[in-house]
């Protein structure tokens, strides 16, 4: 079974530092993996995903994911948080070919 | 904007109610989910249905059913409703029937928030 493991439900970062959140995965196939944004009030926006192709993933507002598959980690990474990056970050798996197994999220703050 | 759109938007209603949200999947989209989103929970897969045959289940309740009609609108039919079943829920679509190909990227709509009182 799928299983995903969000480190720090809460994050704060001030403006300008580099944001970090930790994602763990567990599978027993290779996984796509996932990054899903979600603002206040809105649904989830895809940011980026891992289809075992390039282990360092880019995506949309400047965030990049690197797959590492020794660690079963899939952090996200942001070299200067902005403002606008303030909303709850998801994590998720599919390797069962059908559903999406999320993690329990984590809310990034930044600070002024 | 995703292109999935979802209605109502908010809804309120009573224990032991039924009530129906419904969801329009993007243009061109033949696969459906039903995501549940709750403070104790957290978002968790509920089922999915690809060009009107369910496809996969997962924690949904007996108390709750979808469907897929043949214009690919996906309804979910919530009955016997608990203060519990208060939550955020998400369809998303994809194009594909599989979340682990290129033509399974899933987009979201914005969710129906369901209060039970």
């Amino acid at each position: 079974a799928q299983s995903v493991t969000q480190l720090g439900s809460h994050v704060s970062v001030s403006e300008g530092a580099l944001v970090l959140l930790r994602c763990n995965y567990s599978s027993s196939v290779p996984p796509y993996l996932f990054w899903y944004v979600q603002y206040p009030n809105q649904g989830l926006q895809l940011l980026l995903k891992y289809t075992s192709a390039a282990t360092l993933v880019k995506g949309i507002n400047g965030f990049e994911a690197e797959f590492k598959k020794s660690e079963t980690s899939f952090h996200l990474t942001k070299p200067s948080a902005h403002m606008s990056d303030a909303a709850e970050y998801f994590c998720a798996v599919s390797d069962a070919g059908n559903m999406l197994t999320f993690g329990g999220g984590t809310r990034l703050m930044v600070k002024p | 904007d995703s292109g999935v759109t979802q209605t109502p938007k908010h809804l309120i209603t009573a224990t032991g109610q039924r009530v129906t949200l419904r969801c329009s999947p993007r243009s061109g989209d033949l696969s459906v989910y039903w995501y549940q989103q709750s403070l104790d929970q957290g978002l968790q897969f509920l089922i999915q249905y690809y060009n009107g045959e369910e496809r996969a289940k997962g924690n949904i309740l007996e108390r709750f059913s979808a469907q897929q009609f043949p214009d690919l609108h996906s309804e979910l039919n919530l009955s016997s409703l608990e203060l519990g079943d208060s939550a955020l829920y998400f369809c998303a679509s994809s194009v594909g029937g599989r979340a682990d190909t290129p033509f399974g990227e899933q987009f979201f709509g914005p969710g129906t928030r369901l209060t039970v009182l």
